[in-house]
């Protein structure tokens, strides 16, 4: 069974500094994973979604990459802003019908 | 704009009521999930649709129904057989047939029982 796992579970940091979040998952046969960010009391905003067959995916101030041989990917936020502090979460598929395990996510609060 | 769409926001559930919760989407998406979240728990799979009238059990189903009448729709009924409702509940949607596919949320639906 797939198991994906976040660490730290959360993580403060002043404004400017980069942040960097971390995902592990145990079966490398993923067809995808996604980064989600999730603010107080609201549903998943998609961030990025990194295809099995890449090695990263940027959109302005972040970029995920994916190491399948290990098992990991990596969230990075340049340059955080208090605007970021929020929960950000991964998941990937479990087979083909598309069902997703989700990690505990990863609390980030940033300071001004 | 393309979304899902949950409704109501908040519901309140009185010992031994049914109350249904309302996704809607309009991605033309064939595939729906609902998921519960609870504090430190992270996300759970209750029920999931690949096509209309077909629907699967998740991970914890016990207390819960679906249906899927049409393509665009995929209600929620905590039923009073579920002991204990009071959680956050997220809708999604796919198309995991597409190479490219990813998942989006609705805002949620948060239970309390009262």
């Amino acid at each position: 069974k797939q198991e994906v796992t976040q660490i730290p579970a959360a993580l403060s940091v002043p404004e400017g500094e980069n942040l960097v979040l971390n995902c592990s998952f145990t079966d490398s046969a993923i067809y995808n994973l996604q980064w989600f960010r999730q603010d107080p009391g609201k549903g998943l905003t998609s961030l990025l979604l990194i295809q099995s067959s890449q090695r990263e995916q940027t959109s302005g101030r972040l970029n995920a990459s994916l190491d399948k041989s290990s098992g990991r990917s990596t969230l990075y936020i340049a340059a955080s802003q208090p605007g970021d502090s929020a929960t950000y979460l991964c998941a990937v598929p479990t087979d083909s019908w598309g069902k997703l395990q989700f990690g505990a996510g990863t609390q980030v609060v940033v300071t001004p | 704009d393309g979304g899902i769409t949950q409704s109501p926001k908040y519901l309140f559930r009185k010992e031994g009521q049914n109350v249904t919760l309302s996704c809607e989407q309009n991605l033309n998406h064939d595939a729906m999930y609902w998921y519960r979240q609870d504090p430190g728990q992270g996300l759970r799979l209750i029920y999931y649709s690949q096509i209309v009238n077909d629907f699967q059990k998740g991970d914890i189903a016990e207390g819960y129904s679906v249906s899927r009448e049409k393509k665009e729709s995929f209600p929620l009924t905590v039923t009073s057989a579920q002991k204990n409702p009071t959680a956050f509940y997220l809708c999604a949607s796919s198309n995991p047939g597409q190479s490219n596919y990813g998942y989006t949320f609705g805002s949620g639906t948060r239970l309390t029982v009262v």
